[in-house]
């Protein structure tokens, strides 16, 4: 089954205790995303890559890394936490060209205390 | 400058009423359009895309939008709204410079029995 995996699915941290939040996808994608909703905000674009060792802010890159090593990984790294990341982070997949349609995994919640 | 707009965070319609959620975008070039729909605790779903092909585009459920250049719109109508329609509807474009997507706030559909 083609889908996008995130891991965890829930996760309730301290401020400053890094963290990684893994996203892999099984459909051979070029371009791997991360987003976070927050309410009445939608979803914001923290960082993207389109291939392997290629990445690139996006919208609201501040205080997260990402590493693209393996086409399938895009993890989410988080190395010192603040309560403002506090939210739903979402991995997401497409095939660069053609449609752009994006495949989203099933998010993960975040709280930071 | 805002890429995606939708006009109404909240809409509430009858069952078996007309859905009409809107979403407009502010680019020069026609872009790639999607609309993609959350229901509670779950990830995004596409419902329906634009990729220049046809101005009516059909989605699944039942979903229909339809791509006006003069209008700078890509509103999402059902004919029929149905309970199981209640839902976060967003849309997000890719412009054609650039990699990065952009998403509107959302909207929330409520369906009244």
């Amino acid at each position: 089954e083609a889908q996008v995996t995130q891991n965890p699915r829930y996760l309730i941290t301290v401020t400053g205790k890094k963290l990684t939040v893994t996203c892999s996808q099984n459909m051979n994608h070029e371009y791997m995303s991360w987003y976070r909703q927050d309410p009445g905000l939608g979803l914001r674009q923290i960082y993207y890559s389109m291939n392997v060792e290629v990445t690139d802010k996006g919208d609201v890159p501040e205080g997260y890394k990402v590493s693209r090593k393996e086409k399938r990984n895009f993890p989410l790294i988080l190395e010192s936490p603040s309560p403002n990341q506090t939210s739903l982070y979402f991995c997401a997949s497409s095939r660069w060209g053609g449609s752009y349609e994006q495949y989203f995994g099933p998010g993960t919640r975040l709280t930071v205390t | 400058a805002q890429s995606v707009t939708q006009l109404g965070s909240h809409v509430s319609v009858s069952e078996g009423a007309l859905v009409l959620l809107r979403c407009n975008y502010s680019s020069s070039v026609p872009p790639y359009l999607f609309w993609y729909v959350q229901y509670p605790n779950q990830g995004l779903q596409l419902l329906l895309k634009y990729t220049s092909a046809a101005t009516l585009v059909k989605g699944i459920n039942g979903f229909e939008a339809e791509f006006k250049k003069s209008e700078t719109s890509f509103h999402l109508t059902k004919p029929s709204a149905h309970m199981s329609d209640a839902a976060e509807y967003f849309c997000a474009v890719r412009l054609n410079t650039g990699n990065q997507f952009y998403f509107g706030t959302g909207t929330s559909l409520t369906v009244i029995p």
